[in-house]
């Protein structure tokens, strides 16, 4: 099985949906992070979390919110999407500051706001 | 602040024929180094990392990678490229730990890679 998984893999919704992508993990990491992917833009941060009670925004948080259920689970929302938040979405994780910063991905979410 | 600056958004490359893929980086002092591949489809894979020491590293798939002090650059290599090569290539860096390290990456915008035949 898969280290990190997210769900779904593809989403299409309507504008002022409220949306939700999941990720969970089994690597044991206290760190997750969630990025938007746009072409040309590379991966920029949206929001990341280093134990279940830090949450912290990342570059990008504006029009998202989180919440980090359990260690091993991590989910972005869209309160109310746009379609400038089409985009692929990943979530990764990493351990803990003796991790030195490798991050392990998931397959990615692909999401289309109409 | 940091930043992390891929000059080339697309490189075509004929099977058999070396590669390199730029990687530019701008910090005070040695970051950790990274690139990732990301295959159609797919997340993103490491392929290789710096931390300190010899700064030609080796990677997974023949890739390497050279850290160039004097010229902020972390540059990708392969002596011949395969079909199963292209991709999309990121370069990140993150902080050392004692410098505010608070575990982010900051990520390049990518090159992709096309292979001919």
């Amino acid at each position: 099985d898969a280290d990190v998984t997210q769900t779904p893999r593809n989403r299409i919704t309507k504008t002022g949906k409220r949306i939700m992508l999941e990720c969970s993990q089994t690597k044991g990491h206290d760190r997750m992070y969630w990025y938007r992917q746009d072409p040309g833009l590379g991966l920029r941060l949206i929001y990341y979390s280093f134990d279940v009670k830090d949450i912290n925004k990342g570059e990008i948080s504006d029009g998202y919110s989180v919440s980090r259920q359990a260690q091993a689970k991590f989910s972005l929302s869209l309160e109310s999407a746009i379609p400038n938040q089409t985009a692929l979405y990943f979530c990764a994780t990493s351990a803990g500051a003796g991790g030195l910063n490798e991050q392990f991905f998931g397959p990615g979410t692909r999401l289309t706001v109409l | 602040a940091q930043s992390v600056t891929q000059p080339d958004i697309h490189i075509t490359v004929s099977e058999g024929a070396s590669l390199e893929l730029r990687c530019n980086y701008s910090y005070g002092a040695t970051p950790y180094l990274f690139w990732y591949v990301q295959s159609p489809g797919q997340g993103l894979q490491l392929l290789l990392k710096y931390f300190s020491g010899d700064t030609l590293v080796q990677g997974i798939k023949g890739f390497e990678a050279e850290f160039k002090r004097s010229q902020s650059s972390f540059n990708l290599r392969k002596p011949s490229v395969h079909w199963s090569d292209a991709a999309e290539y990121f370069c990140a860096v993150g902080l050392p730990p004692g410098s505010g390290n608070t575990g982010k990456l900051i990520f390049g915008q990518g090159t992709t890679l096309q292979v001919k035949p």
